[in-house]
């Protein structure tokens, strides 16, 4: 089966760091993303892996292990426009490789000042 | 703007009614995909086209949808005698070549059936 799993809601202070954590387990695989989501809107595009590591980029930095099925995005300086869901997604389950993303819940997060 | 556009945003409906939502893909992308969210939910795929050729079905989408991108540009999803369970966003997306290539999303279409 295919299954991605990451906490239903987390809530942090304006200013402080948060890792949103995403543990996943699909037939194939071919890279992670993880989505910004806010409220009525489309999913916007934050981070890729697709080999173990660290991507940094400004505020946000995304880590992957592909040993473990695990992933976290880190977002640093938070601030109230922050507050969204945020998707992880694993890419290129078999069979065959469409590239299609499978979603976990999404995870929403809530900057309080 | 070079983004993926949909129309309509919006569409109430009464259950029992035939609608068509139009994805508008980012022009050099050959891959297209519809997924549908609901209320905190992830979105789910539902199919994939590459150029003009549905390549991927989900089980999730019934014999009452349908899918089709006649030139390898936009693309339409059809779904016929609308029931409550399919209320929903539907969203579409659009990338560059193999997987692992980023998709983009389209703000999607919002459907209410009554």
């Amino acid at each position: 089966g295919q299954n991605i799993d990451q906490p239903t809601e987390m809530t942090a202070t304006e200013g402080a760091i948060v890792q949103i954590n995403c543990t996943y387990q699909t037939s194939g695989f071919n890279g992670l993303f993880w989505y910004q989501q806010h409220a009525g809107e489309a999913p916007t595009f934050l981070s890729y892996n697709v080999l173990d590591g660290l991507e940094e980029k400004g505020r946000f930095s995304s880590f992957l292990s592909r040993s473990k099925g695990y992933s976290y995005l880190l977002l640093k300086e938070l601030q109230m426009k922050d507050s969204a869901s945020y998707l992880c997604a694993v890419s290129g389950s078999r069979p065959g490789n469409t590239g299609k993303l499978i979603f976990g819940q999404g995870t929403t997060l809530q900057v309080k000042p | 703007d070079t983004g993926v556009s949909q129309d309509p945003r919006h569409k109430i409906t009464k259950r029992g009614q035939n609608v068509t939502f139009r994805c508008d893909p980012i022009s050099e992308h050959n891959r297209l995909y519809w997924y549908r969210q609901t209320l905190g939910q992830g979105p789910e795929f539902l199919t994939y086209f590459q150029n003009e050729a549905q390549l991927e079905k989900s089980r999730l989408l019934s014999d009452r949808f349908s899918a089709e991108r006649p030139k390898g540009s936009f693309s339409t999803l059809e779904i016929q005698r609308t029931e409550q369970g399919d209320s929903a966003m539907y969203l579409c997306a659009s990338s560059l070549t193999s997987g692992g290539e980023t998709q983009y999303f389209g703000p999607g279409t919002r459907l209410l059936v009554l």
